[in-house]
């Protein structure tokens, strides 16, 4: 079975700060990656996905992340971020050669942008 | 188009009693799923349906957790009896097919058990 890790559990930042949240993962095969958000009071987004092709993957509102196949990594990246980023994100995978096809969400890590 | 629809928004029940969450998923996505999400941790999947038969249950409690969707659309999962453990937000999500692709979220069920 796969499993998902998260180790920064809570992230304060500056506006226009940098950011980068790790996500690894464990699992032997060939996997799909997602970054969700959620921001307060709202239910979970897709800020971005990945499946195959360009290990880098642009999402909505500016976020990316690099799939790095020999690390099992695939972390989430923004250059500037704004306070409307406050939120929780969590990183998720799926097997692909599996027939067991839902996703699996890591801990989840809280982002604190202060103005 | 509508988003996933969950009822109640919040419950709020003592332990050993009984409790239900209704999922009313996007027209036409015959995948449904329920995770629970106990507070500073991730979603985990409780139980996948493909239409009205089971995919996945393996991490579902089957003696206090019970799901059901007829027909193929509305689902209901219910606990019974409810311990303080169970206390989370439970999730739906439905999704065309199987896999990560076009998941969409409702806005959760927070069970409290006191």
């Amino acid at each position: 079975a796969q499993s998902v890790s998260q180790h920064n559990h809570h992230v304060i930042l500056s506006e226009a700060a940098s950011l980068e949240l790790g996500c690894n993962y464990s699992y032997g095969g060939t996997v799909n990656l997602f970054w969700y958000v959620q921001y307060p009071g709202q239910h979970l987004q897709l800020l971005l996905k990945y499946f195959s092709g360009d290990p880098l993957v642009k999402g909505i509102k500016g976020f990316e992340a690099e799939f790095i196949k020999s690390k099992f990594s695939f972390n989430l990246r923004k250059p500037s971020v704004q306070w409307s980023d406050t939120a929780e994100y969590f990183c998720a995978v799926n097997a692909r050669d599996t027939g067991r096809r839902a996703l699996t969400f890591g801990s989840g890590t809280r982002l604190q942008v202060q103005p | 188009e509508a988003g996933v629809a969950q009822s109640p928004r919040y419950k709020i029940i003592e332990k050993r009693q009984s409790v239900a969450f209704w999922c009313n998923p996007i027209s036409g996505h015959a995948t449904l799923y329920w995770y629970q999400q106990i507070l500073g941790q991730g979603p985990k999947l409780l139980i996948q349906f493909q239409n009205n038969g089971v995919v996945d249950d393996s991490q579902l409690p089957k003696d206090r957790f019970s799901a059901e969707r007829l027909k193929g659309v509305d689902s209901t999962l219910k606990i019974q009896p409810a311990k303080l453990e169970d206390s989370a937000v439970y999730l739906c999500a439905s999704s065309l097919e199987p896999g990560g692709y076009g998941y969409t979220f409702g806005s959760g069920t927070r069970l409290t058990v006191v």
